[in-house]
């Protein structure tokens, strides 16, 4: 079956725009989740949407949020960019809740965005 | 708060030579992921362990999760070039962090 779908793959944005990137999960799959991986801080949770619900949000500011529609597939925005922005946004989707015993995570590719 | 420590950061081996990642949490866990990641890649989800002591196996990979559950170790005997990538061990967070990462472990093989 197919996997993880994330677009746009790359993209480049200047500071104060805002940007919107989607997900489409492994069908079936009822979770998705947001991260976002930096050489300095590492990968960081940022949401976790559950039949449409937001569970959970990490400490990330207002700027950043998402939602997910009701076939599963979901869309993180970021409003007024910022440089320190800049990042590979992954995208995780899983059968069950993050954290279940016994919950697979499968993630997506991820999206580049650079923010100049 | 709560945090999830992997060390070393980085590790160069030559091929053949055994390497071991260590996690550490500063919370008791309900249970800890490994997760792979190649350069340029996204991770991958290579297995979880939930029991106190638990050991297990895939190929040539060891996972152990402490007695303690609150640290665990991956080892990989006689390494090969398709090993190469980070390492991370991720746990449930606490407050608003659903999962923790730890900021990996890059393996380095020399040929």
């Amino acid at each position: 079956k197919a996997g993880v779908t994330q677009t746009p793959r790359y993209l480049i944005k200047t500071r104060g725009q805002q940007v919107t990137l989607s997900c489409s999960p492994i069908s079936g799959h009822r979770s998705v989740s947001w991260y976002q991986q930096t050489p300095g801080q590492g990968l960081q949770f940022l949401f976790e949407y559950f039949s449409e619900t937001q569970r959970n949000k990490g400490n990330f500011p207002g700027r950043f949020s998402g939602r997910q529609f009701s076939n599963s597939r979901s869309e993180m925005n970021v409003s007024t960019l910022e440089l320190g922005d800049s990042a590979l946004y992954l995208c995780a989707s899983s059968a069950a809740e993050l954290d279940s015993t016994g919950n697979t995570i499968y993630f997506g590719e991820g999206s580049w965005l650079t923010v100049v | 708060g709560q945090q999830v420590m992997q060390i070393p950061q980085y590790q160069h081996v030559q091929e053949g030579e055994d390497f071991t990642t260590y996690c550490n949490s500063s919370t008791t866990l309900s249970n800890i992921q490994w997760y792979k990641q190649r350069p340029g890649g996204h991770p991958v989800f290579l297995i979880q362990l939930v029991k106190s002591g638990e050991v297990k196996k895939q190929k040539r990979l060891t996972f152990q999760f402490g007695e303690a559950k609150k640290n665990s170790s991956l080892h990989i005997t006689a390494t090969q070039t398709t090993d190469v990538g980070t390492y991370f061990c991720a746990g449930p967070g606490d407050r608003d962090d659903k999962i923790i990462f730890g900021k990996g472990t890059r393996l380095h093989i020399l040929p």
